[in-house]
């Protein structure tokens, strides 16, 4: 089992750029959760992906949006980048209704 | 007042001490506390998860949680430097279904 599978691993983008970032969820789970992570702090939630649609969403502006596909996968898209959008994305599966997530090793976003 | 707080540390200890990590939360109706390790350049992992009060011990490590005092704990005992990594405390539950994290508490064991 592959776990939580995230690409890319590392990215650099400049300043008003759009990004997307991939997430394939641990097999057997159905739910996406998006984290964002800034240097020293813990990972914020972003927004949360079941049956393809947002379920829930935290305290992001809506530059940041996403998407699940039929297989469960999901796309973290984030537009006109800001320098403070630098972080390590986080992906993190589940099972429908379950609150122990599964993390992938993340995305590192370097906005230049 | 944020939902969770942990200290950052960074917090040096020489192998074989007993490590106390701790964050305190604002929101009686939390239901679930876990904690999750995180090493360099990887994503969290889960590392302990607890739902009442009291103590859930697994091998060297033990979590602690006293909801009278919102108040979370996780002991490691004889201290590796494998263990050297970020804990995070995690809780979860009230009206959002949602994982809320600590800022994390960077733990380096000194061999």
């Amino acid at each position: 089992d592959a776990g939580v599978t995230q690409s890319p691993t590392h990215l650099i983008k400049t300043r008003g750029q759009q990004v997307t970032l991939r997430c394939s969820p641990k097999s057997g789970h159905d739910t996406v959760s998006w984290y964002q992570q800034a240097l020293g702090q813990g990972p914020q939630f972003i927004f949360q992906y079941y049956e393809e649609e947002e379920r829930q969403r935290g305290n992001f502006p809506d530059r940041f949006s996403g998407h699940q596909f039929p297989n469960y996968s999901s796309e973290l898209n984030v537009n006109a980048l800001l320098l403070g959008d630098s972080a390590l994305y986080l992906c993190a599966s589940s099972a429908v209704g379950a609150n122990v997530l599964t993390f992938g090793a993340g995305s590192r976003l370097t906005v230049l | 007042q944020k939902e969770v707080e942990q200290d950052p540390g960074p917090l040096s200890v020489p192998e074989g001490a007993i490590v106390s990590l701790n964050c305190t939360y604002s929101n009686s109706a939390f239901q679930y506390f876990m904690w999750y390790r995180q090493y360099s350049r990887k994503g969290p992992e889960l590392l302990m998860y607890t739902y009442s009060s009291g103590n859930k011990e697994d091998g060297r490590f033990t979590a602690q949680v006293d909801k009278s005092s919102k108040y979370i704990s996780l002991f490691i005992r004889d201290s590796q430097p494998s263990d050297s990594a970020t804990y995070l405390c995690a809780i979860y539950g009230g009206a959002t279904n949602k994982l809320i994290f600590g800022t994390g508490t960077l733990l380096a064991v000194q061999p």
